[in-house]
């Protein structure tokens, strides 16, 4: 069975810094794209990373760039999310997602692990 | 990166067929096959109804089926369960970044 399982989401200062990880099992991690949606609370799903499968290329939306970093970790299946210069508007559950299809849609989701950004 | 336009709710007695639109741009929707639809509930991660527009991956129902024409794309829901009683996002790939992703502002599907 494919699964993914995120962890390290905590409650954060405003400007502070966070690493969420996903750990990858039964699928042959190194061959998948590896993105990282989340959803504030009430709110609807938004996509916020991506990277390749050697790690080479990372995507991200405008509004995480220059604060939010996408690695990997072939050798350990694993997918980070580094999270610095932290906002009140990026507490959401965090998803790690990918695609077993071949294709852009994600088939295989984790949780989710939770960040809040709150003094 | 605006999220796609989508009904905030929709509303139908089991047994009906209803029909989420999901409205973009020459940019998303209408640049390619990319298009696919999530249904998810309460305190439950996404799980993947469509893909490539009205590809279905194994598993998920035959009453769910997905098209496009021009800039918006569509799920049909047909047969309403309660089970179906959720949220549900579109997804499509946009070009307005380089291969980067944008969800629907999703619709909560209420079986009355």
């Amino acid at each position: 069975e494919v699964q993914l399982v995120e962890s390290g989401g905590d409650l954060v200062q405003p400007g502070g810094s966070l690493r969420l990880s996903c750990a990858a099992s039964g699928l042959t991690f190194r061959n998948h794209w590896m993105t990282w949606v989340r959803q504030a609370p009430g709110k609807g799903l938004e996509w916020v990373a991506n990277i390749n499968q050697d790690g080479s290329i990372q995507h991200s939306v405008d509004s995480v760039k220059g604060r939010f970093t996408t690695s990997r970790d072939n050798a350990e299946n694993s997918v980070f999310l580094q999270m610095t210069g932290l906002r009140a508007e990026d507490t959401a559950v965090y998803f790690c997602a990918t695609s077993t299809t071949g294709t852009s849609a994600m088939d295989v989701w984790g949780h989710g692990t939770t960040v809040t950004v709150s003094s | 990166q605006s999220a796609l336009t989508q009904p905030a709710s929709v509303s139908g007695s089991p047994g009906q067929s209803i029909t989420i639109s999901c409205s973009g741009t020459s940019s998303d929707v209408g640049a390619s096959n990319y298009v696919s639809w999530y249904q998810q509930h309460p305190g439950r991660a996404p799980k993947l109804l469509i893909y490539e527009v009205s590809d279905r991956p194994s598993g998920v129902s035959y009453r769910f089926s997905g098209s496009k024409s021009g800039n918006t794309a569509y799920l049909t829901i047909s047969g309403l369960l309660a089970e179906d009683d959720a949220d549900y996002y579109c997804y499509s790939y946009t070009t307005i970044s380089v291969s980067t992703y944008v969800f629907g502002s999703g619709t909560k599907v209420t079986v009355l």
